[in-house]
């Protein structure tokens, strides 16, 4: 069964520097979104892409983060200057189809702990 | 803008039990409804998805209700086993003005664990 693929699972990094995490979304899929889940609280949405371009953000979603879509296959969120509270799990999702019939599938998280 | 609510945040019962896991969401104009199982430090799994014109539906011992018009849904598990303990997230997609809301709203969870 197709399923989106994170990378990497881990990541520590020192404040101020940047990160680059990657997802492979289902192949067939349109619709490409980043979530976030600080330790003890709820998934936040963060950010949602469909052909080429961000179709909305929260208002977490500020000018140190990006995404880019750089391949046919890729779909990465950059974090510019890393800050201590950006330490969170980071889930990428897809979905076919948006609306009533829509179901977001989520990939595994990447853990990122910043130090 | 919307909230979503679960409760209880924490349900412990003995294997074999049936229950219900509860979610409430603020705001009524939703697109559909989602119910996700989360194991400790890993991802979403998606169990089941609820348009917002059904009023349930069925996935092997997983039954979901919706109420829209409440605010309502609810997680029926049958015949509960250890393997089922995780936590149970709740996700609503709001329709938002003249656009297709891309965003889902979470639910806190409730942990729950099943013992033998």
């Amino acid at each position: 069964e197709p399923e989106v693929t994170q990378t990497p699972s881990h990541q520590v990094t020192q404040m101020g520097q940047e990160v680059i995490l990657r997802c492979v979304p289902i192949s067939n899929h349109l619709y490409f979104y980043w979530y976030r889940q600080i330790l003890g609280q709820k998934v936040e949405f963060l950010v949602s892409f469909y052909n080429n371009e961000i179709s909305e953000k929260s208002e977490i979603f500020d000018d140190q983060f990006s995404v880019e879509r750089p391949d046919g296959s890729n779909f990465t969120l950059k974090i510019r200057s890393t800050k201590l509270e950006d330490s969170a799990m980071y889930f990428c999702a897809s979905s076919e189809l948006q609306g009533v019939y829509e179901t977001q599938y989520f990939g595994p998280g990447t853990r990122l702990l910043v130090l | 803008k919307q909230e979503v609510t679960q409760i209880p945040a924490a349900l412990s019962v003995p294997e074999g039990e049936n229950l219900v896991l509860n979610c409430s969401f603020t705001d009524s104009a939703i697109y559909n409804l989602q119910w996700f199982r989360q194991d400790p430090g890993k991802g979403l799994t998606s169990l089941l998805l609820i348009q917002s014109s059904q009023r349930e539906q069925t996935s092997g011992r997983l039954n979901a209700s919706l109420d829209k018009s409440s605010g309502r849904s609810t997680l029926y598990i049958a015949a509960s086993q250890p393997g089922d303990s995780a936590t149970y997230l709740c996700a609503v997609k709001s329709i938002r003005g003249e656009t297709s809301g891309s965003r889902l709203t979470f639910g806190e969870g409730t942990q729950l664990t099943v013992n033998p």
